[in-house]
Parts: C-alpha cells; structure tokens; sequence
C-alpha cells in the first residue's frame, strides 16, 4: 500500500480543458509539496503548503491543502502542451515520501 | 550550470560490471539524496546524506554503495547489479533534511539498463 495516492494515473486532454489531479493519504502531513517532470528531466518543485485548507496560485495552477492536512488537490484552468509532465506530490513525514504520479498529456 | 549535475546520462552495463554514478551539487546544500524512480511506482528513497554523514539506508540492497566525500558530491557505486535495477536514478539536495520549507532540488538522473 503506498503511503501517497495519486490520481488519475494518466490523463490525456485536448488544449484549453481544466483539469483536477489528487494527491491523498490516510496519514497526516506537515506539508506537502508538488513537483512536475518533464521527460529526460528531475522533478522540479511548483509549490510547497504547509497550512490546512491553505490555496496558493501559480499562474493557472491552483494548489489546495485538506483541512485536515491527509490531501491536495491540483487544479490547472486552460492547460496547455507546455503543462505536459508528470505531476509528484510528496508529503513530509519526517522525511519526504512520494506519490506515482499522474501523468499528464495535453494535446494541441 | 544547473544546480545538481548528474553523470553519466545513460549508462548500460552487465550484471558481472562494476560502476559508478556521481552527483555533484553547486547549491550549497547541506544533505544529498539518492533516489530510484521505476515505471509507475513511487520516487524510492534508498540513501540519504547530512553532512557528508549517511543517516538514511531503506533496505538498499549490498549492490549499491553509496559514498560522499564532501556535501557537495555523492557517488552510488553499482556491482553485480539485476535487470530489475534497470531505472531512472535521481539525486537530489536540500538545505536540510525534511524542512517543510526545504524543497529537494534535482538532477536529471541517470538512465539504467543492466543486461
């Protein structure tokens, strides 16, 4: 059983469409971090949130924390091909512990 | 120059081969990791280094050594390896270990292929 749960696991959509992608647990988090991949790269961090019920924005990414601190959720409004990658939520528990990932493809 | 350079790229090696990975940080991190990323599983965490002092080993089989001589460079030694050790393998820095705001920086790994 893996500690992080993301899903979906793939998603695949047309340019322009919004899209919700979800990082969940049964364990509480300090924080909570997400990362994107692009292929041939590492992961490269987007933003980290650290308070329960916390939303923060990064151009038409919207990041939000669970109030109880156990989920994330990613939401992207009007995605674009440049949003393809593999989207990382990793959680810290101590240390930081990873999800699979959801991999996302945004058609044009 | 980016901040954590990994070489090689691509390595391909038999089972009877020895070699080595190395990761080199320019961030002036305190701790370096050793990642191991598969098809569809999670980033697996096998070593973790403080202050050039191992703190971190998940059950990482004898095959992979790891060795940091300063904070700045990390190798990950390989011999006797097995095909299901082919994956991406990432090194990472952080300023310190497990800091909510202490996010890891990446390299962009080396691809494995054991034959």
């Amino acid at each position: 059983t893996q500690l992080l749960e993301q899903s979906p696991q793939f998603l695949s959509i047309q340019e322009g469409e919004n899209l919700t992608v979800y990082c969940n647990s049964s364990s509480v988090f300090s924080s909570l971090q997400w990362y994107r991949q692009e292929p041939g790269e590492g992961p490269v961090l987007l933003v980290t949130v650290v308070t329960g019920g916390e939303v923060k924005k990064l151009k038409r990414l919207t990041f939000q924390f669970g109030d109880a601190r156990k989920d994330s959720s990613l939401h992207i409004t009007a995605a674009q091909p440049g949003d393809t990658g593999l989207y990382l939520c990793a959680g810290v528990f101590g240390d930081m512990r990873f999800g699979a990932g959801t991999r996302l493809t945004v058609k044009p | 120059e980016t901040g954590v350079t990994q070489t090689p790229r691509h390595l391909v090696m038999g089972m009877t081969n020895k070699k080595s990975l190395k990761c080199e940080q320019h961030l002036g991190h305190n701790a370096m990791y050793w990642y191991k990323q598969s098809a569809k599983k999670p980033l697996e965490l096998m070593f973790v280094y403080n202050f050039k002092e191992q703190t971190e080993n998940n059950s990482v089989p004898s095959r992979f050594s790891p060795e940091c001589p300063n904070s700045s460079h990390l190798f990950l030694h390989l011999h006797t390896l097995q095909p299901e050790d082919s994956a991406l393998y990432l090194c990472a820095s952080s300023q310190e270990i497990g800091g909510s705001y202490s996010p890891l920086h990446f390299g962009n790994g080396t691809r494995l292929t054991v034959t």
